[in-house]
């Protein structure tokens, strides 16, 4: 695609259910990364992936949070039993190689109520 | 640009001023940063970068200089207009992974 495509663009959940938000990466883009952002706030880390090495998953919040990208491509982040303070814009970006800009998308806004 | 507790420090300018935002990173071992611009609703977007073997890098009106002794970044608007009001942030990449700080939001008084 001609950018970073991430699905849904709203997300309204119940506390207590999972939830996966999608992340379509720019063909051909090695790395990809998750970020949480709460309300006029800034941009947590959350998670990094580069190509086949083990991803970097020191910014997930709880084991409540996990993410996979199959096939070096597309990539989900999962949240198991959402909670109130869960809600906030999930955003994810891609870049060529690990030196070089990152592209996001529009990213995921979720409310848990 | 230093982040007071839970706010967005915010930078007023009038239109035509130039516009300084500035950003301390944390890394030491960081070889490459950019700038992000980030306006209300939408996801970031690239404004310009900079590789640690640098320390000024100009691009269309913005010009972005970095300090690695006191780990210190700033990126400077020229001419700033109102289509230039958002929430600015810098990013450091170290081994690949990218950081952000806390961001500042710059608001242009016509």
């Amino acid at each position: 695609g001609a950018g970073v495509s991430q699905s849904p663009s709203n997300k309204v959940t119940e506390k207590g259910k999972d939830v996966e938000l999608r992340c379509d990466p720019i063909s051909g883009h090695t790395a990809l990364y998750w970020y949480r952002q709460s309300l006029g706030q800034g941009l947590e880390f959350l998670i990094y992936f580069q190509g086949n090495s083990a991803p970097d998953k020191s910014g997930l919040p709880s084991d409540r949070f996990s993410a996979e990208r199959t096939g070096g491509s597309v990539s989900t982040l999962t949240i198991q039993r959402t909670q109130q303070e869960d809600s906030a814009v999930y955003l994810c970006a891609s870049s060529f190689q690990s030196g070089t800009e990152a592209f996001f998308g529009q990213g995921t806004r979720l409310t848990v109520v | 640009g230093e982040s007071v507790g839970l706010h967005l420090p915010t930078l007023s300018v009038q239109e035509g001023d130039n516009s300084i935002i500035n950003c301390a990173y944390s890394n030491s071992a960081s070889d490459y940063f950019i700038w992000y611009k980030q306006e209300s609703g939408k996801g970031p977007q690239f404004i310009i970068d900079i590789r640690s073997n640098m320390d000024k890098r100009q691009g269309q009106r913005v010009t972005v200089l970095l300090n690695k002794t006191v780990k210190h970044l700033s990126l400077q608007i020229a001419a700033t207009q109102p289509g230039d009001s958002a929430v600015y942030f810098c990013a450091e990449k170290s081994q690949g992974n990218l950081i952000f700080g806390k961001g500042t939001k710059l608001s242009v008084k016509p």
